[in-house]
């Protein structure tokens, strides 16, 4: 199993650009979730998903869209850049009967 | 308002020393408490949880620590090794098919030679 895999690894984006952040798991997990680490700050979560259709926004969702269509994918959306918006984000996966988030290796962004 | 609260911010042991990381949380409905492990590029890693109903949890080197009365959990690394040199979050959730992990902004940890 890959486990959780997210591309891609770097992006630069200028300001007001948009971008999708792609996340996939292979372990069945139905919920996943999305993450922003910045430094000093910890990981604050953006949304997550609970199954596939079903999505809803956590601590820092402004500027941010999801969409879950299949249970495999979880991809993030940035629509309209800002430099609020550099950070690293990691996507992650839980199974129904287990308490453990399983994290991808994340995505270094970067607007300028 | 910051749920989970890790000190110190950052520490620095020398090999085979004891490192200790505290934690304290504010919801008293929390019911899980994990310990997530990250190392420079990577992403974060589960290294050991912790219920309520125990006081101390122990997996190899790794030990958590609980005290439900203080609101409080620390994870101590026995025999600390430069391998453990990485950045170390608490985290906490309410069990349950919404649950959401609420991280702790994560220590650094330098073991030195």
């Amino acid at each position: 199993n890959a486990g959780v895999t997210q591309t891609p690894k770097f992006r630069i984006l200028k300001i007001g650009q948009s971008m999708t952040l792609q996340c996939t798991q292979d372990m069945n997990h139905n919920y996943m979730y999305w993450y922003r680490q910045d430094p000093g700050m910890g990981l604050k979560l953006i949304y997550y998903s609970v199954g596939a259709g079903i999505t809803d926004k956590g601590e820092v969702p402004n500027g941010y869209n999801v969409s879950r269509s299949t249970t495999e994918d979880f991809p993030l959306r940035l629509e309209l850049a800002a430099p609020s918006q550099t950070s690293v984000y990691f996507c992650a996966s839980r199974g129904a009967l287990g308490d453990e988030q399983y994290f991808g290796p994340g995505t270094r962004l970067t607007v300028t | 308002q910051q749920q989970v609260k890790q000190s110190p911010q950052s520490l620095i042991v020398q090999k085979g020393g004891i490192s200790i990381i505290n934690c304290a949380y504010e919801n008293t409905a929390f019911d899980y408490f994990p310990w997530y492990q990250q190392f420079p590029g990577k992403g974060p890693a589960l290294l050991i949880a912790i219920r309520p109903d125990v006081s101390e949890k122990k997996e190899g080197r790794f030990t958590i620590s609980f005290n439900k009365s203080a609101k409080q959990f620390s994870l101590h690394i026995m025999d600390s090794q430069p391998g453990d040199s990485a950045t170390y979050f608490c985290a906490a959730s309410i069990t349950g098919a919404n649950s959401k992990l609420t991280f702790g902004k994560g220590i650094t940890l330098s073991v030195r030679p």
